[in-house]
């Protein structure tokens, strides 16, 4: 079975960092590209970004690029995204999702992140 | 950035009706090898979201029959034939062309 398990996540102050950890099982992790997709409370999901299974490529949503960083450790079957310079509107529940071909077909079951003073 | 525009839907939809949820991209979402770059998702209250369709029409693994994708470059459709309980929730359509990767607002589905 197909499981993704963030982790993480809390409450952070404006400014500060935070990094989130999704662990991958039931698949070949290192096959894969994957996602990181948040939803803030009682909003619609955002994609945030992209990284391919080798990591050679990368791409990030505009309103994250320069403040965070995904990344993986095809060993640990663990996907990563480092979030820095956070802000109030970072708040959100973040999600790691498989890429499968051309859909995201996996999710996990989010980690949630709260910025405020 | 693709946009991607859902329609709302009339609800309450009456249980064992047909319910119809609309999409739209301000760019052609057809590729030149011929597939539409268009997916559904389905998130349950509570839950994460789940695949539904992909390439505009095709059902994913496990996926109810009654659930059919349809549309043209730009407009798409996501009918939902004898709507249950379980279909409850907010539908995402979500364009897989180009990234940034962009998803529409959400179209909620009650059930009366």
């Amino acid at each position: 079975e197909v499981q993704l398990v963030e982790s993480g996540g809390g409450l952070v102050q404006p400014g500060r960092s935070l990094k989130l950890s999704c662990v991958a099982s039931g698949f070949t992790f290192s096959n894969y590209g994957m996602n990181w997709i948040r939803q803030a409370p009682g909003k619609g999901l955002e994609w945030v970004a992209y990284i391919s299974s080798g990591s050679s490529y990368i791409y990030y949503a505009e309103t994250v690029k320069g403040r965070f960083t995904i990344s993986r450790d095809n060993a640990k079957n663990t996907l990563y995204l480092q979030m820095t310079s956070l802000r109030s509107e970072d708040t959100a529940l973040y999600y790691c999702a498989r890429a499968a071909r051309d859909v995201m077909d996996a999710w996990g079951q989010g980690a949630s992140v709260t910025v405020s003073s | 950035d693709i946009v991607m525009t859902q329609g709302a839907l009339p609800n309450p939809v009456p249980s064992g009706e047909s319910a119809s949820i609309t999409c739209q991209s301000s760019k052609s979402l057809l590729h030149s090898n011929g597939k539409t770059y268009l997916n559904w998702y389905l998130q349950r209250p509570g839950q994460s979201p789940q695949l539904l369709i992909y390439w505009m029409s095709t059902r994913a693994s496990g996926v109810s029959d009654r659930f059919s994708g349809s549309g043209s470059g730009t407009d798409f459709t996501l009918k939902i034939s004898s709507v249950e309980a379980e279909d409850v929730g907010v539908y995402y359509c979500q364009q897989f062309l180009e990234y940034p990767r962009t998803f529409g607002g959400g179209t909620k589905l009650e059930l009366k």
